[in-house]
């Protein structure tokens, strides 16, 4: 099936440093998705993009589109404790039955080091 | 607006036992899916339906059962249970499965079976 790569897998980080994360494939997705989960929740939608080449902020949170429609990265900026959780990347793509297929990262662990 | 609500939270279970998760939706979303999640794996699509009376696999349907009898419930089956089915299951809705149109997760019901 298809394979999505996110990286870093975990990060510590102190509280207001900047934050980095991707996800690559070797697959063209129409759409990039960037969710966050909360322990003992489940996901929640942080930013959706929907163009090659697009940059979408949310607040502290900015996710671009690869222009190759093959990687995307997520930056929060001033981390606070509120960030910490698991970030995932999904891109979508259309399936052979004309349907959106949905496929997700492995996830990247965010702790804040006291 | 509770939006997605899963139950149970937790559930033991032994080896050949069957249980059904269950999962409403308050939004009168069209389509709803079943995800599992796996350390290591990402979210893996078990089953979904994009509407009452409609239902497909996903990519790891294999031990699950599912059925739409109305808009609002999906409930998950497992006939048999075994211990490779020991996972946190997330139940998503979203209004249909398009593009510009993401998905809604519970809050999880974590699975153990001994």
């Amino acid at each position: 099936g298809q394979q999505l790569n996110q990286s870093p897998q975990s990060m510590f980080i102190q509280e207001g440093e900047d934050v980095s994360m991707n996800c690559t494939s070797s697959s063209i997705f129409n759409t990039w998705l960037w969710y966050k989960q909360d322990p003992g929740e489940g996901p929640v939608l942080l930013i959706a993009l929907y163009k090659a080449g697009e940059l979408t902020s949310n607040g502290r949170l900015t996710a671009q589109f690869g222009i190759t429609r093959k990687d995307s990265f997520l930056n929060i900026s001033a981390s606070i404790p509120s960030d910490v959780g698991i970030y995932f990347c999904a891109g979508q793509q259309i399936s052979n039955f004309g349907n959106e297929k949905l496929t997700f990262g492995t996830g990247t662990r965010l702790t804040i080091i006291p | 607006n509770a939006g997605v609500t899963q139950t149970p939270k937790f559930q033991v279970l032994k080896t050949g036992q069957s249980m059904t998760l269950q999962c409403a939706q308050d939004m009168n979303h069209e389509y709803m899916s079943w995800y599992r999640q796996d350390p290591g794996m990402g979210l893996r699509l078990i089953h979904y339906s994009v509407g009452a009376g409609i239902t497909d696999q996903g990519e790891v349907p294999n031990g699950y059962n599912v059925s739409r009898s109305t808009t609002e419930d999906f409930p998950l089956r497992l006939l048999s249970a075994a211990p490779s089915q020991t996972s946190v299951y997330f139940c998503a809705s979203s209004y249909n499965r398009g593009f510009n149109s993401p998905l809604h997760f519970g809050n999880g019901t974590r699975l153990t079976v001994t």
